[in-house]
Parts: structure tokens; sequence; C-alpha cells
């Protein structure tokens, strides 16, 4: 059991927008600002999309925004193109002892 | 841009060791405070550990389940990193990946995996 708790699956048409959840504690989400998303094609490595809650690094398209209220994390992605299909996982600091949590994932499908 | 390549991964018995090397090129290596993490074929991603750089005194920080039985290191001369895996079980088979942390031109934030490697799977079965 992860961590951080994460839909299993959310989907969406081209176009719309979803919204991704990550709920932790006090101790990790809660606690830190420092909250990043990554995203995960079938086969390949994650890719880095989301840091410090909401920031993107280079590249990273500005569909892809975050946000953190309290113990969740979000991740929305607006106007959702094919190739947004993947897996998502977030993660959190949680504490020097602990270091780093992720969520379990959610898959994204592009109806 | 940063290039990981990971290497040494495969098949062992539960008890056994392995030990997987990242060939890293494209930043400052001896800067970087170094990740692993892995993931368990068809589940979520778990951070292994980290080291710190060699002026930061190379020390290590694991998680629970892997503490006491990996080992990591590096060597800036060759600007590799190395996981050494001893008395491995089962629950460890997943793909290991070699991470950096991000690096905003300024400093590194190790909270954060900026690039991946392509990972190594290691399968531990009898």
């Amino acid at each position: 059991q992860s961590a951080l708790t994460q839909p299993r699956s959310v989907s969406g048409s081209p176009g719309q927008s979803v919204t991704i959840s990550c709920t932790g504690t006090s101790s990790d989400v809660g606690g830190y600002k420092y909250v990043s998303w990554y995203q995960q094609h079938p086969g390949k490595a994650p890719k880095f999309m989301i840091y410090d809650v909401s920031k993107r690094p280079s590249g990273v398209p500005d569909r892809f925004s975050g946000s953190k209220s309290g113990n969740t994390a979000s991740l929305t992605i607006s106007g959702l193109q094919a190739e947004d299909e993947a897996d998502y996982y977030c993660c959190s600091y949680a504490g020097t002892y602990t270091f780093v949590v992720f969520g379990g994932g959610t898959k994204l499908t592009v109806l | 841009e940063a290039q990981l390549v990971e290497s040494g991964g495969g098949l062992v018995k539960p008890g056994g060791s392995l030990r997987l090397s990242c060939a890293a090129s494209g930043f400052t290596f001896r800067n970087a405070w170094m990740s692993w993490v892995r993931q368990v074929p068809g589940k979520g991603l778990e951070w292994v550990g980290r080291i710190k750089r060699i002026t930061d005194g190379a020390t290590t920080d694991y998680a629970a389940p892997v503490k006491g039985r990996f080992t990591i290191s590096r060597d800036d001369s060759r600007t590799t990193l190395y996981l050494q895996m001893n008395s491995l079980m089962t629950e460890d088979t997943a793909v290991y990946y070699c991470t950096t942390p991000l690096y905003d031109g300024r400093s590194y934030s190790d909270e954060y995996f900026q690039h991946w490697g392509q990972g190594a799977l290691v399968t531990v079965s009898s």
C-alpha cells in the first residue's frame, strides 16, 4: 500500500480537463511544499512534470498545472490530448527519516 | 542534457547479490546528490536511497525495506553510480532507475527526480 492515495484511474475526452488527486497526511503533503508529479508511458521511464506543488520544468506544456489544499495535492490537465494517456504519480517530501513517498499511480485514459 | 544508462540487471536467486551501475553524462556528476528509485512491474514507484556528493561526505540514506542490505556508492572519476544489493528477496524484484535531482541553474533539489535512466530489471526468483 502506497503512502499517498491516488485514484486508480481517471478518464476524459480530447479537449476536456481532468484532475488527479493525491492525498497524504500532515507529515508529507500537508507539511511541506515539496510535491511533484511524474508522467509514465508504458515501458518508459517516468518524466518529471511538476515540482514545488505547481511549478513546471522547462518543456512541460502549460496544460499541466498543480495545486495543493491541506493534505491533498492535485494535478490538472487541461485541453486533453491523446499523448497525455499515461500513468501519473505524485510524490511528496516526508521528512529527513522517510525522505520521500510516492502515490500508487493513476491511469489516465483519453477516450 | 543529462543522460543516465543503467546496467547490471538480471536474474538472481533469493539470498543472492547483484550490483547495478549507472553511467552518467551531460551534467556535473560530482556536484549531484544521486538517488535510486525502483518500480515493481505493474506497480508504483518507491525511493530506494541516495548518496550525497563527496564534498558533503558522500553520506547515504536508505528506505527502510532495503536498509542494511543495499549500499549506494559513487565513482566521480568515472561519473558512475552504483547500487550493491545483497541478501536479495523476491520482493526486491523491480525495475531500478538511477535519477538526478532537480537543478535550477544554481542549486540542486534532491526531493525531485529530474532525469531518469531507462531502468534495469532485477528479478529475484528461485
